[in-house]
């Protein structure tokens, strides 16, 4: 099974600059989110998605973030613009979608990261 | 390749000692617990989960104790094997499917 696939890995950027990441969650996973960690820090939730619709973006800084999965399945994560405070790895998560549980079934596979860098 | 918590607390242990980990969750809520397992320059990796009904749950070379009375949560690695080495975090869910991350503790296996 192929696992989340997400791009670029690395990406340098000056502040006040855009920038986009993408993320392929796994076949058949529902939910899909978007974390942001800090150096020395344990995930922090961005912003999850069930299909094409937000379930929670209560932490999604929404002047300057956005996120869309548009047709249920790829996601991208856009900042513009951003800020020095930015840098981080931006991790995609998928979980598949269980009717039985009530909700996304709880292990969440995780993509290696998009490490952002904000000169 | 990138590192995780450079700044984490660190345990360090000899190769084929029994590694434990400690978490402390917030939440007397949270009904659901989960450790993962984060190597430099990849995603966290699922270790293994425990529901709150329950205060032991094993695995391989793995366990988990839940101490709901003083919301204390650990993981013990048996027989630690230098390819533990990594920064482990344990993750409590909130509410509906959310999960909230504690800040990782870096495990180093000494030859």
């Amino acid at each position: 099974e192929a696992g989340v696939a997400q791009s670029p890995r690395y990406k340098i950027i000056e502040k006040r600059q855009s920038v986009a990441f993408w993320c392929n969650p796994i076949s058949g996973h529902a939910t899909l989110y978007w974390y942001q960690q800090i150096l020395g820090q344990g995930p922090k939730l961005l912003i999850q998605f069930q299909n094409n619709g937000v379930v929670d973006d209560s932490q999604l800084p929404k002047d300057r973030f956005s996120a869309e999965r548009l047709k249920g399945v790829d996601s991208t994560l856009k900042i513009q613009p951003a800020k020095l405070e930015d840098s981080a790895v931006y991790l995609c998560a998928s979980s598949f979608w269980s009717a039985l549980a009530g909700g996304p079934a709880d292990t969440q596979y995780f993509g290696p990261g998009t490490r952002l860098t904000v000169l | 390749g990138e590192s995780v918590g450079l700044h984490l607390p660190t345990l360090s242990v000899q190769e084929g000692d029994n590694s434990i980990i400690n978490c402390a969750y917030s939440n007397s809520a949270s009904d659901y617990f989960i450790w993962y397992k984060q190597e430099s320059g990849k995603g966290p990796q699922f270790i293994i989960d425990i529901r709150s009904n329950m205060d032991k749950r094993q695995g391989q070379r793995v366990t988990v104790l839940l101490n709901k009375t003083v919301k204390h949560l650990s993981l013990q690695i048996a027989a630690t094997q230098p390819g533990d080495s990594a920064v482990y975090f344990c993750a409590e869910r909130r509410g509906t499917y959310k999960y909230i991350f504690g800040t990782g503790t870096r495990l180093k296996v000494l030859a």
